[in-house]
């Protein structure tokens, strides 16, 4: 099992530009979610899915979009990257969806926005 | 506000040395309780849990407690190895969420 997989690894953009991060998993996961890492933030919570055809906002929306193509996979988009939007970006999933199950979590992607 | 508190660091530490990390949460139902921990350059993994008060979840040496009454859940282990060198997060769940804290770097020197 591959657990959760995202691409790219790394992208560098220009402020303006826009990209999709990709996510999917193999673990036939209910919930899937997307997280921003920024030093001394720890992680901050952007969209999730509680199930395949629902999305929800968390704590900080604002600027990204989402799809949640089918079970396996969620997307996370930017339409117009911002300089603020410098971060490393992690996909999860968890079995149950009502936040009692452990998230297993994607090795990241590290976006620059210039 | 609903949220885990946790001490920053960095914490340096030599082999062999006693670890603590604190974590405090807000009490908003029963919520279950994580240690995450996140080596360089990868994402999150879940180090250990516990789903109600004065359970102990324990993994790879450490060891945590579920402290309703303290609404604590403090990290331990007894020997820190360089190898256990990494960030470690605190989390609490939140209706169909989790709360992390805002993790604590672990150095530890030979």
């Amino acid at each position: 099992n591959a657990g959760v997989t995202q691409t790219p690894k790394f992208q560098v953009l220009k402020t303006g530009q826009s990209m999709t991060l990709q996510c999917a998993q193999d673990m036939n996961h209910n919930s899937m979610y997307w997280y921003r890492q920024d030093p001394g933030m720890g992680l901050r919570l952007i969209y999730y899915s509680a199930s395949e055809g629902t999305t929800d906002k968390g704590e900080v929306p604002n600027g990204y979009n989402v799809s949640r193509l089918n079970k396996r996979e969620f997307s996370l988009r930017l339409e117009s990257a911002a300089p603020s939007q410098t971060s490393v970006y992690f996909c999860a999933s968890s079995g149950g969806g009502r936040g009692t199950d452990t998230q297993y979590f994607g090795p990241g992607t590290r976006l620059t926005v210039l | 506000g609903n949220s885990v508190t946790q001490m920053e660091g960095p914490v340096t530490l030599s082999e062999e040395a006693f670890l603590t990390i604190n974590c405090t949460y807000t009490a908003t139902g029963y919520p279950s309780l994580f240690w995450y921990v996140q080596y360089p350059g990868e994402g999150l993994q879940l180090l250990l849990k516990a789903t109600k008060a004065d359970d102990k979840g324990s993994n790879k040496g450490f060891e945590a407690t579920y402290r309703k009454e303290t609404t604590s859940f403090h990290l331990e282990k007894g020997s820190v190895q360089v190898s256990d060198s990494a960030v470690y997060f605190c989390a609490k769940t939140s209706y169909d969420k989790v709360i992390f804290g805002p993790g604590t770097s672990l150095s530890v020197i030979p």
